[in-house]
């Protein structure tokens, strides 16, 4: 079946630090993968996407690239701010439209 | 516009009641969804709707009941919950659920639920 893997733990770190945050995946077929943003108290926000491999999806200073070759859909921003802290969570859907998600990372960021 | 509105924001319902949590969507999505998001845990999904017709129900106990009167609609009737029941509710919609196609979901603001 499929899923996705996001690294262990809350990314805690300084305003304007670079953030990275490691997502890979296991599906069959060609899915779609997507970083979705949850602010504090609030629904999902979809962040940016990408439908096939090489594609890269980018929204608010935030980038992700698909990689076919290491199944890897890292999310990256060069300077974060407060404003960015949230869970982000990655996620995939392989055709039936069902979405797989990552656990989830808290990402704190500190003025 | 890429909007899905929820109420109740907030519901605080005993073992006995009955309530209801409805979603609204206006991009002429096809297809809708309820997901259960436990805390600092992802959504889970609960029920899918494709063109008004539920076409799956992730083994959802009965006290939970959800209804689609139209295309734009998708309520979820809640009945003799238990405390465990507590969670954020998300609706989420999509254009479509076509087989072979992947179509990105749009999330509301979601109902926090408490059951006491």
């Amino acid at each position: 079946g499929n899923s996705v893997t996001q690294m262990e733990g809350p990314v805690t770190l300084s305003e304007e630090a670079f953030l990275t945050i490691n997502c890979t995946y296991t599906a069959t077929g060609y899915p779609s993968l997507f970083w979705y943003v949850q602010y504090p108290g609030e629904g999902l926000q979809l962040l940016l996407k990408a439908t096939k491999a090489d594609d890269k999806g980018s929204n608010k200073g935030f980038e992700a690239t698909y990689r076919k070759e290491t199944t890897s859909f890292h999310l990256e921003k060069g300077s974060v701010q407060v404003s960015d802290s949230a869970v982000y969570f990655c996620a995939l859907t392989g055709g039936n439209n069902r979405l797989a998600f990552g656990k989830g990372n808290q990402v704190v960021v500190i003025p | 516009d890429t909007e899905v509105t929820q109420t109740p924001k907030h519901l605080v319902m005993g073992m006995t009641n009955k309530k209801s949590l409805k979603c609204e969507q206006h991009m002429g999505h096809r297809a809708m969804y309820w997901y259960k998001q436990k805390a600092k845990k992802p959504p889970e999904l609960m029920f899918v709707y494709s063109y008004e017709k539920l076409s799956i129900n992730e083994s959802v106990p009965s006290r939970f009941s959800p209804e689609c009167p139209n295309s734009s609609l998708l309520n979820l009737h809640l009945h003799a919950l238990q405390p465990e029941d507590s969670a954020l509710y998300l609706c989420a919609s999509s254009q479509d659920v076509g087989a072979g196609q992947n179509y990105e979901q749009y999330f509301g603001p979601g109902t926090r639920l408490t059951v006491t």
